[in-house]
């Protein structure tokens, strides 16, 4: 039983670049979220995805797209990347309760660290 | 949003109870208190959560106040791989359940 698995955990761009961060869960979860974290300072939402075939926009969500491709896939894509996104990105699912005033746990991945030139 | 207010740091001495505090003062009603931890660079892990009675799991205690303003978190017998920072989360009661973190308290357990 994996959790969340991210991929890649390194990755270096140059400016202006694209990329997709991939996210996979096994857990059956119904939400999945995307987080970034700069140095010394706590997580920040960018994206969400309350259930398969819906997302929303975190805090965060200039210069970034997701897709939730399937229940157990979320992706978040750079379309043309630049330093103010180098970043951890953490990649975290939830069951998410039933009832909106019902309990929430997250389960995070390990992150991946991108870094933009 | 309800907003949390912790100590930046706290330090605590290995095999002795470690409390972290945590102010929500806006905190409404239905709304829940997580604790989470992040150790070095590595993914949160989550620990706690409760919404108005006492808590207490394998990893930690949490302790509410009456009126909900407050929260502690104890780790009864704080080791070295305790070491991390730790966030007080208070999720909000939206659609998608957003939980912003802040900037967490840096536990140092010292031998």
């Amino acid at each position: 039983n994996a959790g969340v698995t991210q991929t890649p955990k390194f990755q270096v761009l140059k400016t202006g670049q694209s990329m997709t961060l991939q996210c996979a869960q096994d857990m059956n979860h119904n939400s999945m979220y995307w987080y970034r974290q700069d140095p010394g300072m706590g997580l920040r939402l960018i994206y969400y995805s309350a259930s398969e075939g819906t997302t929303d926009k975190g805090e965060v969500p200039n210069g970034y797209n997701v897709s939730r491709l399937n229940k157990r896939e979320f992706s978040l894509r750079l379309e043309s990347a630049a330093p103010s996104q180098t970043s951890v990105y953490f990649c975290a699912s939830s069951e998410a309760p039933q009832e909106s005033s019902g309990a929430n746990v997250l389960t995070f991945g390990a992150g991946s660290r991108l870094t933009v030139l | 949003d309800a907003k949390t207010t912790q100590p930046t740091s706290m330090d605590c001495a290995e095999g002795r109870a470690a409390n972290l505090p945590c102010n929500h003062s806006t905190i409404s009603g239905n709304e829940y208190v997580y604790w989470y931890r992040q150790i070095h660079s590595q993914g949160p892990q989550y620990i706690i959560h409760g919404l108005k009675n006492n808590e207490t799991n394998e990893m930690a205690s949490l302790i509410i106040t009456e009126d909900r303003k407050s929260s502690t978190l104890i780790l009864p017998h704080a080791t070295l791989r305790d070491t991390a920072v730790y966030y007080c989360i208070v999720r909000v009661v939206e659609y998608g359940n957003k939980l912003v973190f802040g900037a967490g308290t840096i536990l140092r357990v010292k031998s």
